[in-house]
């Protein structure tokens, strides 16, 4: 079935350091990856998402890439802040069943 | 963005009741509802996918006579925890897509989340 695996499970890193969680995925009719910030008991916000057609985008100091011949797609965030640090989920969607599958998770923290 | 509400937003219940969870697409119709589960720490797990009209459609390990879903109209779907344990406490998102306003490939919107406690 679809899987989506994301590493690593925890990053911490210095104010202004970069910082970067992988995903891979599992079912190649995956078409949309979003990444999703959580805060504590609140519901996932999209901060950037990626269709299979793009290979890379950018915003702000957010950005993600996406290889699709090895079911990779990568989050970068630059310049961290403190209020960057949370649980990141990474997602893959397949356009034939609609489900939108989670990796399990990565808490960043970023130092000040 | 497209809104989804959730309500209630916390419920502590006895075990062996039912609880229902209300999910609706405030400003948009949602002919496709998912719901998950998210245990502490853990990531979302997709428990079943709530269609308009129609039966739900279950992941694998999901028991849909614990978890009862019905999607009424295009607007709200419901979740029922019946005879609840408290291994069932978590706490349980539901999303929807606004399909028709803004194509295939479009995000996914979440409702703010229920936390159940089963005592």
């Amino acid at each position: 079935g679809e899987n989506v695996e994301q590493h690593p499970s925890t990053l911490s890193v210095q104010e202004g350091d970069s910082a970067v969680i992988k995903c891979t995925y599992s079912d190649s009719a995956s078409n949309y990856f979003p990444w999703y910030k959580q805060e504590l008991g609140k519901r996932p916000q999209l901060i950037i998402d990626i269709r299979s057609n793009v290979g890379e985008k950018k915003d702000q100091r957010i950005a993600v890439t996406l290889n699709k011949t090895a079911k990779h797609f990568s989050l970068h965030i630059t310049e961290t802040q403190p209020e960057d640090s949370a649980v990141y989920f990474c997602a893959a969607r397949a356009s034939n069943t609609g489900k939108l599958i989670f990796g399990q998770g990565t808490t960043l923290q970023v130092k000040p | 963005g497209a809104v989804v509400s959730q309500h209630p937003s916390r419920v502590i219940c006895k075990s062996g009741t039912s609880v229902k969870i209300e999910c609706r697409s405030l400003d948009f119709q949602a002919t496709t509802m998912f719901w998950y589960r998210q245990f502490p720490k853990k990531s979302l797990m997709l428990m079943a996918t709530s269609n308009e009209g129609s039966k739900a459609t279950y992941e694998q390990g999901v028991e849909k006579d614990k978890f009862l879903i019905n999607h009424a109209s295009l607007t709200l779907s419901t979740l029922t925890v019946t005879s609840a344990h408290p291994e069932d406490s978590s706490f349980y998102i539901c999303s929807a897509r606004d399909i028709v306003r803004s194509g295939a490939l479009n995000e996914q919107f979440f409702g703010p989340g229920t936390r159940l406690t089963v005592l």
